[in-house]
């Protein structure tokens, strides 16, 4: 099946630690983002890549960081210095003119 | 800056009728505007597109159309079905395959059987 892997479904985090969220895709897709979901807030950009080996900054960045070493891949991490870090995560890729999520990763911070 | 407005938090239909949802913009010149559904605690599927040049598209019982000049665009669920509730999110898209998709808040309908 071809698609985007999110894990875990549910993650609790205690404060100060950092976690890191799995994004995977087999869609041979270029461009990955990831977004936050918070209720009533709509989809907020997080970090996004084009490509392998390159990531920009969204709207809301800090406290967050990512990798993308292979064109499947592109993990999140919600470090510590990220004061509200409680939300739903979502990953997607890039097609022609669409976006393809993920099935989410809720996080919260205990 | 960049604004995108979907003007119902939230939209009780009877089912069997014609649910419209708006979805309102500012200070861009999008050249596309999506439509996508979300289920709760799922990640948003894309449901259809419609270029800035096209004035209404359909897809089965849905229709969108868009009108550039009063930046709107309205999306149409005929026969509404209580599998329909949803929340429903528009986006916006720029020329370059760079530009980031804007996404609005999202309006959560609600089919009454």
């Amino acid at each position: 099946d071809g698609g985007i892997t999110q894990s875990p479904k549910y993650l609790f985090r205690k404060e100060g630690q950092n976690v890191t969220l799995s994004c995977e895709q087999n869609l041979n897709h270029d461009a990955m983002y990831w977004y936050r979901q918070d209720p009533g807030q709509g989809l907020r950009l997080i970090y996004y890549s084009q490509i392998v080996n390159d990531f920009q900054k969204g709207d809301i960045a800090e406290g967050y960081s990512v990798s993308r070493e292979k064109k499947e891949s592109f993990p999140l991490t919600v470090t510590s210095a990220q004061k509200n870090p409680t939300a739903f995560y979502l990953c997607a890729t890039s097609g022609y003119n669409e976006q393809f999520f993920g099935p989410g990763t809720r996080l919260t911070v205990l | 800056s960049q604004k995108i407005e979907q003007n119902s938090e939230a939209l009780n239909i009877q089912e069997g009728k014609t649910a419209t949802l708006t979805c309102n913009y500012t200070n861009y010149s999008p050249a596309y505007l999506q439509w996508y559904r979300q289920d709760p605690g799922r990640g948003p599927v894309f449901l259809l597109l419609i270029r800035e040049n096209e004035k209404e598209k359909r897809k089965e019982r849905l229709k969108v159309t868009f009108d550039t000049t009063l930046k709107q665009s309205l999306f149409h669920i005929t026969a509404s079905q209580p599998a329909d509730s949803a929340t429903y999110l528009c986006a916006l898209g720029g020329m370059n395959r760079d530009d980031k998709i804007i996404f609005g808040k999202g309006t959560r309908l609600h089919i009454l059987p």
